[in-house]
């Protein structure tokens, strides 16, 4: 079964434009982690947020995660083409280290 | 550094053959994973190995075998290919297994069973 569900499924924005896709998850975690996967590749890490922590950046990426709502964003600030790609949360049941990844949120950016 | 280097890229098989995908990794990793990708539903965990000579089921093992030949490789057999096995294959490396390791991913087997 899906631990992580994404949302949206599918997203299209204008280059420049800030893009947000969410995960939600079901059972305790121990740490959350965003991948991309650009058509036709395998999945590339973009970041990783632990379970005690509330907020995390690296470059132009921001990963809030709130765990009393079983829930995690990743926003894309200041977007480019090279942003085109489909977005995987992962997440880990507490006392695994099996990674479950959700569906995946699909981002178009149109130049 | 070619990281994770899954073979073959492509491949059509008939119902009923057999096949091994391979799988190396050159960063010194303990733990590997097969995925397959169906669209709409993600990356599932087929098998993963912690460390070598160690392998474990993931969500959907049905109808797969694994090796964890030494450190660097790990191969996935399909024994009796079924059409319902037509998917794209990952192999996937972390430093270790356990929480907080980031995993590092080949560019996947595309198989179709006819």
């Amino acid at each position: 079964s899906q631990q992580g569900e994404e949302d949206p499924q599918a997203l299209s924005i204008q280059e420049g434009e800030n893009a947000t896709m969410n995960c939600s998850y079901k059972t305790s975690i121990n740490n959350l982690q965003w991948y991309r996967q650009n058509s036709g590749r395998g999945l590339v890490h973009l970041i990783l947020i632990r379970s005690n922590e509330r907020e995390k950046h690296s470059g132009r990426l921001r990963v809030t995660l709130d765990t009393s709502k079983k829930s995690s964003s990743l926003l894309i600030t200041a977007s480019r083409a090279a942003d085109t790609a489909s977005y995987f949360c992962a997440t880990d049941a507490s006392g695994t280290y099996k990674y479950i990844f959700g569906t995946g949120t699909r981002l178009k950016v149109l130049a | 550094n070619a990281g994770v280097t899954q073979t073959p890229k492509f491949q059509v098989l008939k119902t009923g053959q057999s096949m091994t995908l391979q799988c190396a990794q050159d960063m010194n990793h303990n733990s590997m994973y097969w995925y397959r990708q169906d669209p709409g539903m993600g990356l599932r965990l087929i098998y993963y190995s912690a460390s070598e000579g160690t392998t474990d089921k993931g969500e959907v093992p049905n109808g797969y075998n694994v090796s964890r030949l030494n450190k660097r490789e790990f191969s996935l057999r399909l024994e009796s290919a079924a059409p319902s096995q037509t998917s794209v294959y990952f192999c996937a490396s972390s430093e270790r297994g356990g929480v907080g390791q980031p995993q590092h991913f080949g560019d996947g087997t595309r198989l179709s069973i006819l």
